[in-house]
């Protein structure tokens, strides 16, 4: 049972707009940035967004990330074929003094 | 360009110590704005946090309190890397293990190994 809960999975067509939620508590999301990470079978996870909703060079800009209270959201625009993976948001937790992650949302592109 | 390589067995016994060691490139483990970490990845756990190591003055170890009892997480300053010890394993222990770069402000990981897949059996 993750700390942070994740939809296990999600879907859209191709061009479309897919938002992936992300819940925590005060402890963690709620004063503490919220980042997101994509994984291929077989690869490590790689961020895409940071701090809420700073996107690292190289992500393109039809991936945005944000945070309302103890709620991030990780959207992605103009949904693509390559956009099929597995998706993470993580934060820090003060009560645990450690990182949690979610349980991860398996985007699948129809 | 910072790049991290993972090293160690494949296969551990029940009870044995598991042992990984992640090579820096590209950063120096004392770097004062960062975090080196430990991070598992199993189908039942999903991605676990176990640890990390860090330099502010001195060295910092912070630990998941699910493995807390039996962990190490050990700077090498001469060699440039950071190892982890996990000890008195059992299959549960049995996943992929990645090391990862924790940038301390706003916080995030910005590079990870290449990750490693321990089997824990006899």
């Amino acid at each position: 049972q993750s700390v942070l809960t994740q939809p296990p999975s999600a879907s859209g067509t191709p061009g479309q707009r897919v938002t992936i939620s992300c819940s925590g508590s005060s402890s963690n999301i709620g004063t503490k940035t919220v980042s997101w990470y994509q994984q291929f079978p077989g690869a490590a996870p790689k961020v895409l967004i940071y701090s809420n909703n700073q996107r690292p060079s190289g992500v393109p800009d039809r991936i945005s990330g944000s945070k309302s209270g103890t709620s991030a959201s990780l959207a992605i625009s103009g949904l693509q074929s390559v956009d099929e993976a597995d998706y993470y948001c993580a934060a820090w937790d003060n009560s645990l003094n450690g990182v949690v992650f979610g349980g991860g949302t398996k985007l699948t592109v129809l | 360009q910072v790049h991290l390589q993972q090293s160690g067995p494949g296969l551990v016994k029940p009870s044995q110590t598991l042992s990984l060691t992640c090579a820096i490139s590209g950063d120096s483990v004392s770097t004062n704005s960062v975090a080196w970490n430990w991070i598992r990845q199993s189908p039942s756990r999903g991605l676990e946090w176990l640890g990390r190591t860090y330099y502010r003055s001195e060295w910092i170890n912070e630990y998941a309190i699910s493995v807390k009892s039996r962990i190490t997480i050990n700077p090498d300053t001469s060699k440039n890397q950071f190892s982890l010890l996990l000890y008195s394993v059992t299959p549960e222990d049995t996943a992929v293990y990645y090391c990862a770069r924790w940038f301390h402000d706003p916080g995030w990981f910005d590079h990870w190994g290449q990750g490693a897949l321990v089997t824990v059996s006899s």
